[in-house]
């Protein structure tokens, strides 16, 4: 998987919109950009993929500049229980567990949101 | 190590019948994960375990699904009654990370299981 950088840690307060970006200068070709979030206790949920532009779900949005380098996740209008840790995750999909061998997490952004 | 192993690599079976997916984690493995994987869903996490024991099984779709790990060298994920929007590509992954290093720590992936429910 391609290496990704993101901030350890954001700040935001309910009502605003949060966005959290990722740096992945190695993305190859195949890759595909990839967020989860987790609760405290709990394993990571997928939030949203893409490839390149703009995809936006029920939940997020992902928007991916030309040269796909990056990656900034928008959350709208977040809410005290948007508080999570959030990964962001380059790889090869529909990913070949076997092939490719390993997945890290990582550290993720801690968000936190107040009221 | 031969790393993670999973059977059966391909599964046909029909809808209603009971399907049970296997793992072998790696050796000294403290943490096991069960992951399922669509192309519209991308790769979401079942369920994981620490030690043996289930930490949270918050991913797994329905009560259909249920797993197991008796000991720390073998897990079962098990679909009782299958249904064709259970079709996925079902990976087992292992790691060294425990409690809350659990997901700072690499995940080595087995092979996976393709399942398809008619």
């Amino acid at each position: 998987l391609a290496k990704t950088t993101q901030p350890i840690s954001m700040d935001s307060y309910e009502g605003q919109e949060v966005n959290i970006t990722c740096s992945h200068n190695n993305i190859a070709t195949n890759d595909y950009i990839t967020w989860y979030q987790q609760f405290p206790s709990q394993g990571p949920r997928f939030i949203i993929q893409g490839y390149k532009t703009k995809v936006t779900n029920e939940v997020a949005s992902l928007f991916i500049p030309a040269d796909r380098k990056s990656s900034t996740l928008s959350l709208p209008r977040v809410s005290l229980s948007d508080t999570a840790v959030y990964y962001c995750l380059v790889g090869d999909m529909p990913w070949d567990g076997g092939s490719q061998g390993n997945l890290i997490f990582g550290k993720g952004t801690k968000l936190s949101v107040k009221p | 190590d031969a790393g993670v192993i999973q059977s059966p690599r391909h599964e046909v079976t029909e809808m209603g019948q009971e399907v049970t997916l296997r793992c072998k984690p790696i050796s000294g493995h403290n943490s096991l994960f069960w992951y399922r994987q669509t192309m519209m869903r991308g790769l979401e996490l079942l369920i994981y375990f620490n030690n043996n024991v289930p930490i949270d099984d918050s991913g797994m779709p329905e009560d259909r699904f249920s797993a197991k790990m008796p000991n720390a060298s073998f897990s079962t994920l098990k679909i009782q009654p299958s249904e064709p929007r259970d079709s996925a590509v079902y990976f087992c992954a292992s790691s060294l990370g425990i409690g809350i290093t659990t997901f700072q720590e690499t995940q080595y992936f087995g092979p996976g299981t393709r399942l398809l429910v008619l």
